[in-house]
């Protein structure tokens, strides 16, 4: 079992939808998490953290879920510019190592 | 802004020709590391730095070297590249909270 799963996708959606994305982690000693941004071919991108109590930044949203390991990402009123590959990054050996999903793609539509 | 740099960008070489990627950060950053992302199996960790002359093993570290004489240096070095070492790799460094990539090195081994 892969310490970091996520549902590949692809997620088709159009415009102004909204989108949701899991992800789950084996480790329960794993101590922070993150979702990264990543375009065709680039270096993945932190696009925020995760914590505890739940955040937002704008039109994204991140929850995490320690009883159920599970951290999910909600994207409102997806835009075109969204389109990209979204991997879910935990944290459970100190800082010196992330353990990375394979990722979940996502394709907004016109 | 941390800023982290590689070269070359893309390498198209041969089987047993000895290479090395270079990795430099502006930062002052004392921990840096090797990454390398596959289809289907995400980012895996190769050789982490957490400051100069100390190096550790990732995940899979066979058939690479690395060195961090210096604290904004940390090059990743094929001995002896094979086919099964083509893949796009990426250095990183840790910022406050988690870590950053540098733009990535398209590497082909034929």
């Amino acid at each position: 079992r892969k310490e970091v799963e996520q549902d590949p996708g692809p997620f088709n959606v159009p415009e102004g939808a909204t989108v949701a994305f899991n992800c789950t982690y084996s480790n329960s000693a794993s101590q922070s998490f993150f979702w990264y941004r990543q375009d065709c071919r680039k270096e993945p991108k932190l696009l925020m953290s995760v914590y505890s109590s739940g955040n937002e930044d704008g039109r994204f949203t991140a929850q995490l879920n320690r009883a159920s390991q599970y951290i999910s990402l909600l994207i409102r009123d997806s835009k075109l510019s969204d389109s990209a590959t979204y991997l879910c990054v935990v944290n459970s050996y100190g800082f010196q190592k992330l353990v990375f999903g394979t990722g979940t793609r996502l394709l907004v539509s016109p | 802004e941390a800023q982290v740099t590689q070269n070359p960008r893309y390498l198209i070489t041969v089987t047993g020709k000895k290479l090395t990627v270079t990795c430099s950060q502006n930062m002052n950053h004392e921990y840096m590391s090797w990454y390398r992302q596959d289809p289907g199996l995400g980012l895996r960790q190769i050789y982490y730095s957490m400051n100069v002359e100390v190096t550790d093993k990732g995940d899979v570290p066979e058939g690479y070297k690395v060195s961090r004489k210096e604290k904004r240096n940390f090059p990743l070095i094929l001995e002896s590249p094979s086919p099964n070492q083509t893949s796009l790799y990426f250095c990183a460094i840790r910022g406050t909270d988690t870590q950053y990539f540098g733009p990535g090195t398209r590497l082909t081994v034929l």
